[in-house]
């Protein structure tokens, strides 16, 4: 069964530094989505992507944060300069927007990201 | 907000039992999705049900909504141990837009 997947599982960084958080959506899909946990705490939305473009975005996806699908593969998030409060775990979904799944979100495994 | 809120917040069950979880919101949806995660992993979507829909069922679980009360249940039937995890209800009210999460119920099925 297709999946989302993301590399790396696990990215420790030193506080502002640059990270670069890489996903590759299903192949059939259309929207992409990045996702964020703090431990502990529920899952909020960062940003969505579709076309090429930012759809729609959140007060927590700021200057520092930016999005890319750099080849017809690959969709990356990228934290300019990590703040302590960066630490998390970045989920990217993605989903079709048609056929019989169209609108389910399916998550890959994320990426646990420490600020130190 | 269209905030979903889950509840309880934490539900302990034997085996065999049957789990009902509860999600509430407070806005028109266009679709809800319910999600499971295991300690620390990743997001496992469950069953998708849209806003002209009343019941869904996927193997042992089934998901009702209920637009008018702008509610949504759970169900895990003959519950497992392998259920023991967090369970969450996500909402959206564009078709592809954001999903907005709840704080989840914890499931712990005891053996």
């Amino acid at each position: 069964e297709p999946e989302v997947t993301q590399t790396p599982s696990h990215q420790v960084t030193q506080m502002g530094q640059e990270v670069i958080l890489r996903c590759v959506p299903i192949s059939n899909h259309l929207y992409f989505y990045w996702y964020r946990q703090i431990l502990g705490q529920k899952v909020e939305f960062l940003v969505s992507f579709y076309n090429n473009e930012i759809s729609e975005k959140s007060e927590i996806f700021d200057d520092q944060f930016s999005v890319e699908r750099p080849d017809g593969s690959n969709f990356t998030l990228k934290i300019r300069s990590t703040k302590l409060e960066d630490s998390a775990m970045y989920f990217c979904a993605s989903s079709d927007p048609s056929g019989p799944s169209y609108n389910e979100q399916f998550f890959g495994p994320g990426t646990r990201l420490t600020v130190l | 907000s269209q905030q979903g809120e889950e509840d309880p917040q934490a539900l302990s069950i034997q085996e065999g039992e049957n789990a009902t979880m509860n999600c509430s919101y407070k806005t028109s949806i266009n679709n809800l999705q319910w999600y499971r995660q295991n300690s620390g992993r990743g997001l496992v979507h469950l069953i998708l049900i849209r806003s002209n829909e009343r019941e869904k069922h996927s193997g042992r679980l089934r998901v009702t909504l209920d637009t008018s009360k702008k509610s949504s249940s759970l169900l895990i039937t003959a519950s497992r141990a392998a259920d023991t995890a967090s369970y969450f209800c996500a909402t959206a009210y564009t078709n592809a837009g954001k999903s907005t999460f709840g704080d989840g119920t914890t499931l712990t099925v005891k053996p």
